[in-house]
């Protein structure tokens, strides 16, 4: 497609509940990455894969996140036992190997 | 670790005034630069960025930023806003040229009539 593309746009959930958010990075682009942004702050990286390997996981809140990129392309985030705090946008953002990141439009997540 | 510091919250000014958006991060060997734009209801994007070579970058709508390395700044300048520059501004800044990218919390320009 033209852009990063993140599905569901808005997603509710009720605490405890498991969700999946799923990004379509640009064609080509090796790179992806999957940032969170809360009201009011900037977006705070959670995770970076280089093809299907995870290159670097440091910004996972703890071990109810996780995400995968089995085929290099397509990258699910998964959270397991939502808790409210996980509220907010979900970003994805990919780029090729001139490092520029675009972003997709974001999943809002609501726990409720 | 990498932080950045945008000082300004939110910073209204008059349509065709000047404007400085304020950003300044932590000191580290080598760093990669960025202003991100998020206009309203649409997602983040790249306005500018720094990664060498001359220390003033322009962007095709009339912003430029100035890396200042014995600053730790990279302010954000257009020296005529329009009211279409409303939107919320983003700096940024990375390790590496595909690292991860450490945000500011934002500066929500607003240009009024």
């Amino acid at each position: 497609g033209a852009g990063v593309s993140q599905t569901p746009s808005n997603k509710v959930t009720e605490k405890g509940k498991y969700v999946e958010l799923r990004c379509d990075p640009i064609s080509g682009h090796t790179a992806l990455y999957w940032y969170r942004q809360s009201l009011g702050q900037g977006p705070e990286f959670l995770i970076y894969f280089q093809g299907t390997g995870a290159a670097d996981d440091s910004g996972l809140p703890n071990d109810r996140f996780f995400a995968v990129r089995p085929e290099g392309s397509v990258s699910t985030l998964k959270i397991q036992r939502t808790e409210r705090g996980d509220s907010a946008v979900y970003l994805c953002a990919s780029s090729s190997i001139d490092g520029k990141q675009f972003f997709g439009p974001g999943t809002r997540l609501t726990v409720l | 670790a990498q932080s950045v510091t945008q000082l300004d919250s939110q910073v209204p000014v008059f349509e065709e005034a000047p404007v400085e958006l304020r950003c300044n991060y932590s000191s580290s060997v080598s760093v990669y630069l960025f202003w991100y734009v998020q206009y309203p209801n649409q997602g983040l994007q790249l306005l500018l960025k720094y990664l060498s070579g001359s220390t003033l970058v322009e962007s095709i709508n009339g912003f430029e930023a100035e890396f200042n390395k014995s600053q730790t700044s990279f302010h954000l300048r257009k020296p005529s806003v329009h009211i279409s520059d409303t939107a919320e501004y983003f700096c940024a800044v990375s390790d590496g040229s595909q690292g991860n990218l450490i945000f500011g919390k934002g500066t929500k320009l607003s240009v009024k009539p």
